[in-house]
C-alpha cells in the first residue's frame, strides 16, 4: 500500500525559514515523480513544485520560486521540500503527492495526509 | 502562467439531478485537463484525465469533455456521495496550475 508521511510543520514568523520532509513506502520511490502541492481554505490547491524521479528535474511555481528548494534522496525514500524567506501567504496544508502518467497527462495519484505551516508574527 | 477558471463556484443540487461544471483556461491546454473530486478531509481523487477518460473505478456516470480552452465536467445523475468539491487541472505546460472548485450542495 502507497503511503506519504509528512512532517516538518509548524508556526513561523515572516522571513524565517522551516524544512518539510515526505518519507515514502509502498512503492519503487525512484521510479516516481513526487510534487509537493499547498491547499488554503481560501485559495483552494495549489501546486508548489516538484522533482523528476532521478531529481535532475526540478520545477516551481512563480509564487515560490528563488524561495523554496525541492530535492530527495531515493536511497532514504524521502522528499524535501526547504523553504525560505517565509511570507503570510505561504500559510497552507503542504501535501507530498506522487505523479503518474495516465494517458498523456502526468497527474497526482497519490497524496499524503499534509502538515500545517503557519506563518504568522 | 495558465490559469484555469471554474463555474459556477457552488452548484446546490438534489440527488438523482445532473451536474455540469465548467473549466476554461486563459490559453490552450490542448487535451491535457483532469478533474479532481475532494471530500471534507479527505485527499484529492482523480475522476478524470486527458480530458474525457475516466481513472481506474470512477463511475461511468462522470463524463469529461473539452478540448483547447473550454470543458466541461457532467455527472449524469448525482448519489449522495458525489457531494463534494471539484477541481479541474492542467498539465498542459508549467507551472501546473489548479481552477478555484466549484462545490456541488445538496439542495
Amino acid at each position: 500500500e502507497v503511503y506519504l508521511l509528512e512532517s516538518g510543520g509548524g508556526l513561523v514568523q515572516p522571513g524565517e525559514s522551516l524544512r518539510l520532509s515526505c518519507v515514502a513506502s509502498g512503492f519503487t520511490f525512484s521510479s516516481y515523480a513526487m510534487s509537493w502541492v499547498r491547499q488554503t481554505p481560501g485559495k483552494g490547491l495549489e501546486w508548489v513544485s516538484a522533482i523528476s524521479g532521478s531529481g535532475d528535474s526540478t520545477y516551481y511555481a512563480d509564487s515560490v520560486k528563488g524561495r523554496f528548494t525541492i530535492s530527495r534522496d531515493n536511497s532514504q525514500k524521502t522528499l524535501s521540500l526547504q523553504m525560505n524567506s517565509l511570507r503570510a501567504d505561504d500559510t497552507a496544508v503542504y501535501h507530498c503527492a506522487t505523479r503518474t502518467k495516465h494517458g498523456r497527462s502526468f497527474l497526482f495519484d497519490f497524496w499524503g495526509q499534509g502538515t500545517l505551516v503557519t506563518v504568522s508574527s | 502562467e495558465i490559469v484555469l477558471t471554474q463555474s459556477p463556484a457552488t452548484l446546490s443540487l438534489s440527488p438523482g439531478e445532473r451536474a455540469t461544471l465548467s473549466c476554461r483556461a486563459s490559453q490552450s491546454v490542448s487535451s491535457y485537463l483532469a478533474w479532481y473530486q475532494q471530500k471534507p478531509g479527505q485527499a484529492p481523487r482523480l475522476l478524470i484525465y486527458d480530458a474525457s477518460n475516466r481513472a481506474t473505478g470512477i463511475p461511468a456516470r462522470f463524463s469529461g469533455s473539452g478540448s483547447g480552452t473550454d470543458f466541461t465536467l457532467t455527472i449524469s445523475s448525482l448519489e449522495p456521495e458525489d457531494f463534494a468539491v471539484y477541481y479541474c487541472h492542467q498539465c498542459y505546460n508549467w507551472p501546473l496550475t489548479f481552477g478555484g472548485g466549484t462545490k456541488v450542495e445538496i439542495k
